[in-house]
């Protein structure tokens, strides 16, 4: 079965630093995997899908990167804004096409 | 999201009352999900379907049911409310076909039993 797993589960920063977010999952027989931010009461929004044949997307200031033989991502935010405040999910499609999620990133970016 | 919307966006229900939550998508996709969200839980799959009258169960399914009769629309029925169906609830679409483009969720239902 597989297993995502997501740190830091959670993360408090200043304004402009650059960030890691990791995302591990234990079956790598992946055909792709996608990373989502969510904001407070609000649903899931695409940021970046990744296919098993490319190793890294960029979104403006994301650059998500995936290393499949590894099991791992990582999601690159370059000069963090307030903006950015919000928890950030990885999903890989199992059987079924049924994705498995990690519990998530919740990203606080203070002034 | 833009190609799927939930409804209600809220409600409030009593203790043993049916109630039917909507997912409407105007993609065509083929697969279409329903999810809970609970603090310190995640994001759990209640039922899932895979083409118009094709459903399966999730990891939460108990109390619950849906029904697909068109590619547009999925519901989802509490047959019986329960306090610990408060939750909010996504509805999430996605077609593995060319020009795959992940999973797209819509912006929820939350749902408060009393």
């Amino acid at each position: 079965k597989q297993e995502v797993t997501q740190i830091p589960a959670a993360l408090s920063v200043p304004e402009g630093e650059n960030l890691v977010l990791n995302c591990s999952f234990t079956d790598s027989a992946i055909y792709n995997l996608q990373w989502f931010r969510q904001d407070p009461g609000k649903g899931l929004t695409s940021l970046l899908l990744i296919q098993s044949s490319q190793r890294e997307q960029t979104s403006g200031r994301l650059n998500a990167s995936l290393d499949k033989s590894s099991g791992r991502s990582t999601l690159y935010i370059a000069a963090s804004q307030p903006g950015d405040s919000a928890t950030y999910l990885c999903a890989v499609p199992g059987g079924s096409y049924i994705p498995t999620f990690g519990r998530g990133t919740s990203l606080i970016v203070h002034p | 999201d833009a190609g799927i919307t939930q409804s209600p966006r809220h409600k409030v229900t009593e203790t043993g009352t049916p109630v039917t939550l909507r997912c409407h998508q105007t993609e065509n996709h083929r697969y279409m999900y329903w999810y809970r969200q609970d603090p310190g839980h995640g994001l759990r799959l209640i039922h899932y379907s895979y083409g118009v009258k094709d459903t399966d169960k999730g990891e939460v399914s108990d109390g619950y049911s849906v029904s697909r009769s068109k590619t547009e629309d999925f519901l989802l029925t509490l047959e019986s409310a329960t306090s610990s169906q408060t939750s909010v609830y996504f509805c999430a679409i996605s077609d593995p076909g060319p020009g795959y483009y992940g999973y797209t969720f819509g912006s929820g239902t939350r749902l408060t039993v009393v």
